[in-house]
């Protein structure tokens, strides 16, 4: 069975233009979790979905920041206009419940110049 | 308020012990986590130990909760170079989230 797949595994944009994240979940998974490493420091949680909905999204550092999960399968993460301070690695996890076990996927480096 | 740390760096030799230490703020969490990255991959799940318990041994790694002092550790008994990573301690909010600590690198040298 697949893990949790994110694209692309690194980006390199230069301050104002846009990004989008994508990650697959496992499969039958509603939970789906976005995190994100910046320069060395913890792993923030940005935002939670349950299946289609936004159960939290407290951690979404401002309106630059756009997640989506049409359908409660995939979903993406879009940073318009790309700011310096966005570089790091994102992180999506997914869990079949909500206390369940989290999956990770690799990650999606952002570089931004 | 939301907060896990962790100390930024350990370094030890082949075959010693390794010690990673932990603390956190909510009283309230039911697991917490420890969360392995090693260069160029994902996080892994190593281990998580249940609040109500307070030691939890599997193989070569022992974790250790002092729930009052708000304390987690891990243990790596015997450690090797491949054991070389980042090591993340997390704990588990109501609603699902992970709040992670800063990460500990450990280093290990033949």
């Amino acid at each position: 069975e697949a893990g949790v797949t994110q694209f692309p595994s690194h980006s390199v944009i230069e301050k104002g233009q846009t990004v989008t994240l994508r990650c697959d979940p496992i499969s039958g998974h509603d939970n789906l979790y976005w995190y994100r490493r910046v320069m060395g420091k913890e792993i923030k949680f940005l935002l939670h979905f349950v299946k289609e909905s936004k159960q939290d999204e407290s951690g979404m550092p401002n309106n630059r920041f756009l997640a989506e999960r049409t359908g409660g399968t995939y979903s993406t993460l879009k940073v318009q206009p790309a700011e310096l301070e966005d570089s790091g690695v994102y992180f999506c996890a997914s869990s079949q419940i909500i206390d369940g076990e989290l999956f990770f996927g690799e990650g999606s480096r952002l570089t931004v110049l | 308020g939301e907060d896990v740390e962790q100390s930024l760096f350990l370094s030890v030799r082949e075959g010693d012990s390794s010690v990673i230490n932990c603390t956190y703020t909510d009283s309230s969490s039911t697991y917490l986590y420890w969360y392995k990255q090693e260069p160029g991959a994902g996080l892994q799940l190593l281990t998580y130990i249940f609040s109500n318990m307070d030691m939890k041994q599997d193989q070569r790694l022992t974790v250790l909760l002092n729930k009052k002092d708000k304390h987690l550790s891990l243990r790596i008994a015997d450690t090797q170079t491949g054991d070389s990573a980042i090591y993340f301690c997390a704990e588990r909010y109501q609603g699902g989230k992970l709040i992670f600590g800063q990460g500990t690198e450990l280093s290990v040298k033949p």
